[in-house]
C-alpha cells in the first residue's frame, strides 16, 4: 500500500540552528500539505501545494519558515533559525487532486525538539 | 485557534462501555472527516460525511453529520482497548483545495 514518507522521524536541534524536513507524497498525488501539531492540539496547516504552486501559506511564519516543492513531487520544509516554540510534530499529507472531501493521507511525522 | 471545538478533551472508560465524542463549530463545512491518531504516528482517516444529517456506520463506530453541517458526533459501542487513541474531527473548507480545519482532538483511553 502506498504511503507518505517523511524524514527524519526525530530531530533535536539547538535554537538558532537551521532544520529541514522532507516529505514524499503518494505517487500521483497533486496536493501536498504541511501541518504543525503541538502536543495536545490538532494539526494546524502551515502550507498547501497544488503541484509545484503554493495555494495557501497564510499560516506559515515566513520570517523563519520556507517550503518548496520544485518539481511538484517531494517537498522540503525549512526552519531558520529554529526557536524553542517550534518544538512540535511536523506532519505531511497528500491528496489526489485537492477535491472536496478527499482523503488526506498522512505520513508518520517528524518530531522536532528545539533546545 | 481551533474553530472546531471537540468535547470532551479526555475520556477514560472500561472495555465494553459506550462513548460519544462531539465536534461543534459556528462555521459550515463542505464535509466532515474523523481521524484517529496513535502516539508518534500521523492521523488515519476513519470516515468522511458530506451530506447534512448523514449517518455512517463502521462496525462499532457510528458517525453523524449535523443537519446544518456545523457539527458532528462519533459514537463507539462496546469499546475495546484497540479503540484507544486521539480522535480528531476536521471540517472541509469550501473552495479550499481540500483544506481541512482540525479540532484539538479527544484523547480516548479504553482499559481492559
Amino acid at each position: 500500500e502506498a504511503e507518505v514518507a517523511q524524514s527524519p522521524r526525530y530531530k533535536i536541534t539547538e535554537k538558532s540552528q537551521a532544520v529541514a524536513f522532507w516529505c514524499d507524497p503518494i505517487s500521483g498525488h497533486a496536493t501536498l500539505y504541511w501541518y504543525r501539531q503541538i502536543l495536545g492540539q490538532g494539526p494546524e496547516l502551515l502550507v498547501q501545494f497544488q503541484d509545484e504552486s503554493v495555494v495557501d501559506d497564510s499560516q506559515l511564519p515566513k520570517d523563519r519558515f520556507s517550503a518548496e516543492r520544485l518539481k511538484g513531487v517531494d517537498s522540503t520544509l525549512k526552519i531558520q533559525p529554529a526557536e524553542l516554540g517550534d518544538s512540535a510534530m511536523y506532519l505531511c499529507a497528500s491528496t489526489l487532486s485537492g477535491g472536496e472531501g478527499e482523503t488526506q493521507y498522512f505520513g508518520p511525522g517528524t518530531r522536532l525538539l528545539v533546545l | 485557534t481551533q474553530l472546531l471545538e471537540q468535547s470532551p478533551q479526555f475520556l477514560s472508560i472500561q472495555e465494553g462501555e459506550n462513548l460519544t465524542v462531539y465536534c461543534n463549530s459556528s462555521s459550515v463545512f463542505s464535509s466532515l472527516q474523523w481521524y484517529r491518531q496513535e502516539p508518534g504516528e500521523g492521523p488515519v482517516l476513519l470516515v468522511t460525511v458530506v451530506t447534512g444529517g448523514e449517518v455512517k456506520k463502521l462496525k462499532r463506530l457510528t458517525f453523524q453529520f449535523g443537519d446544518a453541517r456545523k457539527d458532528s458526533s462519533l459514537h463507539i459501542t462496546a469499546a475495546q482497548p484497540g479503540d484507544t487513541g486521539l480522535y480528531l474531527c476536521a471540517g472541509g473548507v469550501w473552495g479550499g483545495w481540500g483544506k481541512l480545519q482540525f479540532g484539538a482532538g479527544t484523547q480516548v483511553v479504553v482499559t481492559p
